[in-house]
């Protein structure tokens, strides 16, 4: 089946420590995104890239970088200059090109937790 | 900018009764997409319906329809006769149109959401 992989589920951060988010996905989309969601609350966009070796800082960048390496690949790295990095973090991913009716599909998502 | 407003933070229905989740929005483009999802309390966002700007017809899918009133700039999800499973957060967005240029290619813009609680 395709889709997308985000791991781990649960994930903890200790003081001035940098961790990974993994999001993988085998759906031959060219567009990958990454989203923040307080509780209660929207999602936020963090990072985007449109193709392989580009990416472009969405609405709440600081304290956050990604790579994209590889088409089906799009990992974020919480820093430790994200003072309050507890959240769930969500990936999309989308057919790039000009059809606007294509939506984003979502990852499981990832919670993040402050030790 | 764009904006999404979903003023109804929780919405509570029987079970196979109708419901309206309201969504406004404000966008100074001509082409654009609006996009309702719902979120089970799992976590997972799963996309139910898409309308166009210029789409003249009131998108369908199933169960769920979506009320396009262009001139109110509003976009409000109806869904018929309630399941049980449909209790989630369900999330009104906007995308830009592709085409318009710039740097923010793709990008959605979320509403607050809406909780809905469907009563047996």
């Amino acid at each position: 089946d395709g889709g997308i992989t985000q791991s781990p589920k649960y994930l903890f951060r200790k003081e001035g420590q940098n961790v990974t988010l993994s999001c993988e996905q085998n759906l031959n989309h060219d567009a990958m995104y990454w989203y923040r969601q307080d509780p209660g609350q929207g999602l936020r966009l963090i990072y985007y890239s449109q193709i392989v070796n580009d990416f472009q800082k969405g609405d709440i960048a600081e304290g956050y970088s990604v790579s994209r390496e590889k088409k089906e690949s799009f990992p974020l790295t919480v820093t430790s200059a994200q003072k309050n990095p507890t959240a769930f973090y969500l990936c999309a991913s989308r057919v790039a090109g000009t059809d606007s009716n294509q939506p984003q599909h979502f990852g499981d998502g990832t919670r993040l937790s402050i030790l | 900018a764009q904006k999404i407003t979903q003023t109804q933070p929780g919405m509570f229905v029987q079970e196979k009764e109708a419901v309206t989740l309201d969504c406004t929005y404000d966008t100074s483009d001509q082409s654009y997409g609006l996009f309702w999802y719902k979120q089970p309390s799992s976590g997972e966002m799963i996309f139910l319906i898409y309308q166009g700007s210029y789409d003249e017809q009131n998108a369908t899918e199933g169960r769920y329809s979506l009320n396009f009133q262009k001139a109110r700039k509003s976009a409000n999800l109806v869904i018929s006769a309630s399941q049980l499973g449909d209790s989630a957060m369900y999330f009104c967005a906007m995308r830009e149109d592709p085409n318009a240029g710039g740097t923010s290619y793709g990008k959605l813009t979320f509403g607050q959401g809406t909780i809905l609680t469907v009563h047996p």
